[in-house]
């Protein structure tokens, strides 16, 4: 059983393009993360949300609780968002991760 | 400031030996979290601790265990090796113990067990 389900699980996008990636999710959670994954290995954190909408440059995160689902977009693809796309939930005392969605953005 | 460090960066191991993989938080960070990755999929919780004190543990056996020492810095040690250990192991750091903060991931230990 899988306490979160991303989608798409790989994308491929022309530069420019809006792109939307989903987390859909069957426990109730604090907060959710949205991270963002760099060929290598390394982490970083884009969001943390409780409720509603966050915007940071060209990157926006919902999340509604009732439906248990969040998503990611990115206005304007660039070649270097290419990344692995994982969305996290704060459980008790632990943190459930996604697959992830692996987003490759061609010039 | 210097960021989440992990040492080493790559690991090669044969089956039935020990590791011992660390990590050093963010200066002032005192929450340390362990997550192994393994190939081709999404990293899993390990382990918690805060000021010493383990505040949460995955669904991991126990021949994973993990310390963190006064200064704030982490070991996690793993008996007994499996070819299924293989994985990337990362760690972060955050100020405070909930979870739900925003976490500062290390660049990660790469294990190979043979």
């Amino acid at each position: 059983k899988n306490e979160v389900e991303q989608s798409p699980q790989n994308l491929t996008a022309q530069e420019g393009e809006f792109i939307t990636i989903n987390c859909s999710y069957s426990v109730g959670i604090s907060a959710l993360h949205w991270l963002q994954q760099h060929p290598g290995g390394g982490i970083v954190s884009l969001f943390m949300l409780s409720s509603g909408k966050k915007k940071h440059g060209r990157l926006i995160a919902t999340i509604n609780i009732q439906e248990k689902h969040s998503s990611l977009h990115i206005t304007a693809s660039h070649p270097r968002d290419s990344a692995v796309y994982i969305c996290a939930l704060r459980g008790a005392n632990n943190l459930f991760f996604g697959t992830g969605t692996r987003l490759t953005v061609i010039p | 400031d210097a960021g989440v460090t992990q040492s080493p960066t790559h690991l090669i191991k044969t089956r039935g030996q020990h590791v011992t993989l660390r990590c050093s938080p963010i200066s002032g960070h005192k929450s340390v979290s362990w997550y192994q990755q393994v190939l081709g999929q999404g990293p899993q919780f390990i382990f918690q601790y805060y000021e010493k004190e383990e505040r949460g543990r995955g669904n991991f056996p126990d021949r994973f265990s993990a310390r963190q020492f006064p200064n704030y810095s982490s070991e996690l040690n793993v008996n007994a090796l499996l070819l299924g250990d293989s994985a990337l192991y990362l760690c972060a750091s955050s100020p405070g113990t909930d979870l739900g903060e925003t976490q500062y991931f290390g660049p990660g230990t790469r294990l190979l067990v043979l």
